[in-house]
């Protein structure tokens, strides 16, 4: 079974700039999770989509952060413009869905480390 | 809110050490409980689970118990490898969506 794909891996832009996340989550999930991961922190939600609806983006900075997840399936995640304090690893998670606890169990992509200078 | 506090680091063992890193919750309602590991250069991969009061959680020799009375979930392993050398994080998910909330992680480092 294929996992998680995120691209790309590495992004490097100057402050101002704007930038764009993918994510490819497992076929069949219906949930979709974006992360934010600062160094030396555990990983903070910012959005959770279930099939094309948003669940939860209460921790999302809405005045330069967007994402959607376009006929349920993939996912972008776009920070325009950027700061320096947006420098981190964006994780992309999914789960087959919220149904209740056998379902909830996320999986993670290897992330898109991001460098703000 | 709901936290998840962890044991700070980095915590440095001898191969075949005890290990012990501590994780303790405040949740509103009754969570289910995860270890997650990160391993250099590597994405967040599930450990162990527990869904109830009283579960272990059990994987490559790691495990640890929910324990409900003292909200904690430590994680334990009876003798660690170098190739344990990893970040940990300990995460709770509850509520609505089942979002998960993580610690701030614990950086376990493994001298041969």
């Amino acid at each position: 079974e294929a996992g998680v794909a995120q691209s790309p891996r590495y992004k490097i832009i100057e402050k101002r700039q704007s930038v764009a996340f993918w994510c490819n989550p497992i076929s069949g999930h219906a949930t979709l999770y974006w992360y934010q991961q600062i160094l030396g922190q555990g990983p903070k939600l910012l959005i959770q989509f279930q099939n094309n609806g948003v669940v939860d983006d209460s921790q999302l900075p809405k005045d330069r952060f967007s994402a959607e997840r376009l006929k349920g399936v993939d996912s972008t995640l776009k920070i325009q413009p950027a700061k320096l304090e947006d420098s981190a690893v964006y994780l992309c998670a999914s789960s087959l869905g919220t149904g209740g606890r056998a379902s909830y169990e996320q999986y993670f992509g290897p992330g898109t480390r991001l460098t703000v200078t | 809110g709901d936290s998840v506090t962890q044991m700070e680091g980095p915590v440095t063992l001898s191969e075949e050490a005890f290990l012990t890193i501590n994780c303790t919750y405040t949740a509103t309602g009754y969570p289910s409980l995860f270890w997650y590991v990160q391993y250099p250069g590597e994405g967040l991969q599930l450990l162990l689970k527990a869904t109830k009061a009283d579960d272990k959680g059990s994987n490559k020799g790691f495990e640890a118990t929910y324990r409900k009375e003292t909200t904690s979930f430590h994680l334990e392993k009876g003798s660690v490898q170098v190739s344990d050398s990893a970040v940990y994080f300990c995460a709770q998910a509850g509520g609505y969506g089942n979002k998960l909330v993580f610690g701030a992680g614990t950086i376990l480092r493994v001298k041969s």
